[in-house]
């Protein structure tokens, strides 16, 4: 069975640098997965970031980048801020049109 | 823009199937793939299933006994069942769009309808 990790909690300091990472529980993610990003603050829709790995979407800050590091799919973000403080999620495409999301991380600014 | 709206009963009895419709607006079903996404209470998201415009499907493995994905193009909308409901199919269930090419991923979200499952 597949699955996909992410820390289940981190923490940053406002203005910091945070760096979230998605990986596999058997192999390599790489940017044949197409992994994307998304945020998620309590009672509302997740928000697409990242997508096909580094490519923000529509609207999404500069802060906000994806890449792939090591084996994992990695989500940083610069210059933390108070409403960064969300739920974010990756999710990995294990073929032609089947996802698996990660668990989640979620992360506090203070 | 693009919106897209879940709709259905908010309270579903253990063993009953669950219907929801997803109705999207300021643009066409068609040249366009379509997913359901849910996130149980104090858990993460789970990808349900993915249906095309021509209405070929994909289901999450581990739900696929239980779910069917259709679409209706003259309606503009797509639909999920899911039978045999037990508690743990308790979730905010969300429609997403998942744009043409070779991105695979999801664009544009509906803002999710929660579901009980009680008697």
């Amino acid at each position: 069975q597949t699955v996909v990790t992410q820390e289940p909690s981190f923490s940053v300091s406002p203005g910091g640098t945070v760096t979230l990472t998605c990986g596999l529980n058997s192999g390599s993610v790489s940017t044949n997965y197409y992994p994307s990003w998304y945020q998620q603050t309590p009672g509302q829709a997740p928000r697409t970031l990242i997508y096909s790995t580094n490519t923000r979407s529509s609207g999404v800050p500069d802060r906000f980048s994806g890449s792939i590091l090591g084996n994992k799919a990695a989500l940083t973000i610069t210059g933390a801020q108070a409403d960064d403080e969300s739920d974010y999620y990756c999710v990995l495409c294990m073929g032609s049109a089947i996802w698996v999301f990660g668990g989640g991380t979620k992360l506090t600014v203070l | 823009q693009v919106q897209l709206q879940e709709s259905g009963p908010g309270l579903v009895k253990p063993s009953e199937t669950l219907s929801l419709t997803c109705t999207v607006s300021g643009g066409s079903i068609n040249n366009y793939y379509w997913s359901w996404i849910r996130r149980p209470p104090g858990k993460g998201l789970e990808w349900i299933g993915f249906i095309s415009y021509s209405g070929s499907t994909n289901y999450n493995p581990s739900l696929k006994s239980r779910v069917t994905i259709s679409v209706d193009p003259s309606k503009n909308h797509f639909s999920l069942k899911l039978s045999s409901m037990t508690a743990a199919d308790t979730a905010v269930y969300y429609c997403a769009r998942v744009p043409p090419g070779r991105l695979y991923y999801f664009d544009y979200w509906g803002q999710g309808t929660l579901v009980t499952v009680s008697s």
